[in-house]
């Protein structure tokens, strides 16, 4: 079955610099990414996906790579900021079959002001 | 907006005791899921549902059963609590690609 890695597990960085979370996946057949983010006592929150047929997508300062070939995919958040501070999870999934969704173990993001 | 309600935010229960976590969604969404969270292990798939009164078996579905009568409904069973399920859970529901999640359980069994 699928196989998501996540690194780093932590991650601080002072406000305004970029921050980078790297996922690997194992399964070649899945071909959706989404990234979730999960704010303290609440439940995880899409805010940016890509399919593969895409090589990079971006939503104001957060931006999503993939490379199909190696099998990672990344989320780059610019100017970071104080709310940008949560554990951030990616998961893959073979799209239209059930959105079984396999997520990486997660990355807690520090922005220190 | 769409909303993925867990019945309770905190439980505590005992040892033994049959446990019910209940989840409602109100989009009409097909497919239903439980993970369970544990810190450094990410999201852990229990069980899921893509239709009522069916049920698939997820990564992790030992000691847990789960319900699904109407399409807006998905409960987890814990048959019979054991410490090692002491854990946060979470409910999530989605028709096409993108996952809504509930606030999340978490259950402490003592």
């Amino acid at each position: 079955g699928e196989n998501v890695e996540q690194h780093p597990s932590t991650l601080s960085v002072q406000e305004g610099d970029s921050a980078v979370i790297k996922c690997t996946y194992s399964d070649s057949a899945s071909n959706y990414f989404p990234w979730y983010k999960q704010e303290l006592g609440k439940g995880p929150q899409l805010i940016i996906d890509i399919r593969s047929n895409v090589g990079e997508k971006k939503d104001q300062r957060i931006a999503v790579t993939l490379n199909k070939t190696a099998k990672h995919f990344s989320l780059h958040i610019t100017e970071t900021q104080p709310e940008d501070s949560a554990v951030y999870f990616c998961a893959a999934s073979i799209r239209n079959y059930g959105q079984n969704f396999v997520f990486g173990p997660g990355t807690r993001l520090s922005v220190l002001p | 907006d769409v909303k993925v309600t867990q019945s309770s935010r905190y439980l505590v229960k005992r040892t033994g005791e049959k446990v019910f976590l209940e989840c409602v969604q109100d989009m009409d969404h097909e497919n239903m899921f439980w993970y369970r969270q544990d810190p450094g292990l990410g999201l852990r798939l229990i069980y899921f549902s893509y239709d009522v009164k069916m049920k698939e078996k997820g990564d992790i579905p030992e000691g847990y059963s789960v319900s699904r009568e109407k399409k807006e409904r998905f409960s987890l069973i814990l048959e019979s609590a054991s410490t090692n399920q002491t854990s946060m859970y979470l409910c999530a529901s989605t028709m096409d690609t993108e996952a809504f999640f509930g606030q999340g359980t978490r259950l402490t069994v003592v």
